[in-house]
């Protein structure tokens, strides 16, 4: 168990609908990393959040949309779903937002959001 | 952007040695990652290099050249439970980690 909670665990739904994934980092990570990964392709990196601001963002959509809390939760917004959104969606933590070559990220055990 | 090339797949015996090789071109470099994942589970950290050379962690070590942009991956005495894909992942020089698509080993009896 690497502390870092997601929710829920599965997800369905329909072309068109808006969907929300939620994070609980690792207790005393401040910094919150969302991945996609779909079958033929490896993780991609979406966004980073640090201590409630955005740190860092990838291949994100303007469809999707993140924020993190007061409390370090995180919450990625999916919305006007496509079917190529269908996919295993990874949060991850760490302690620092700061540049350190050396910090890893722990993951959840993710969301698996199919778009039907 | 990014650019992460390991084998997709590698087939090896239980008890047997097997190397998973990762190249990468990346605007900077701030380390190298190796992840462990189990089908439809999280990743799991297993090494890090930043210099180069070879890190040894019980059956696991991993290479870094940094001239060749070369890394590798080695899993000694395979067990069944290793079987597993591996990524690679890049830390750049805007301290971004990027994946590779990952290695899907297969350990057989």
């Amino acid at each position: 168990d690497s502390g870092v909670t997601q929710t829920p665990k599965h997800l369905i739904t329909a072309t068109g609908q808006r969907v929300t994934l939620r994070c609980s980092p690792r207790s005393g990570d401040l910094s919150v990393y969302w991945y996609q990964q779909s079958l033929d392709q490896g993780l991609q990196f979406l966004i980073q959040y640090y201590n409630g601001e955005e740190r860092a963002k990838g291949n994100i959509l303007e469809r999707f949309s993140a924020q993190q809390f007061p409390d370090l939760h995180s919450e990625l917004n999916l919305s006007s779903l496509e079917l190529g959104d269908s996919a295993l969606y990874f949060c991850a933590s760490s302690v620092a937002g700061q540049p350190a070559t050396n910090e890893k990220l722990f993951f959840g055990s993710g969301t698996q959001l199919s778009v039907l | 952007g990014q650019n992460i090339d390991q084998p997709t797949e590698m087939t090896a015996t239980e008890g047997a040695i097997v190397q998973i090789n990762c190249t990468y071109q990346t605007s900077g470099f701030n380390g190298l990652f190796w992840y462990q994942q189990h089908a439809g589970e999280a990743p799991t950290f297993l090494s890090y290099n930043v210099l180069d050379g070879l890190e040894e962690k019980g059956r696991f070590s991993s290479f870094l050249s940094r001239s060749k942009g070369y890394s590798y991956l080695l899993l000694k005495e395979l067990q069944m439970k290793d079987s597993a894909s591996y990524l690679c992942a890049v830390r750049d020089g805007d301290y971004k980690l990027s994946f590779g698509a990952g290695t899907t080993v297969t350990v057989r009896a």
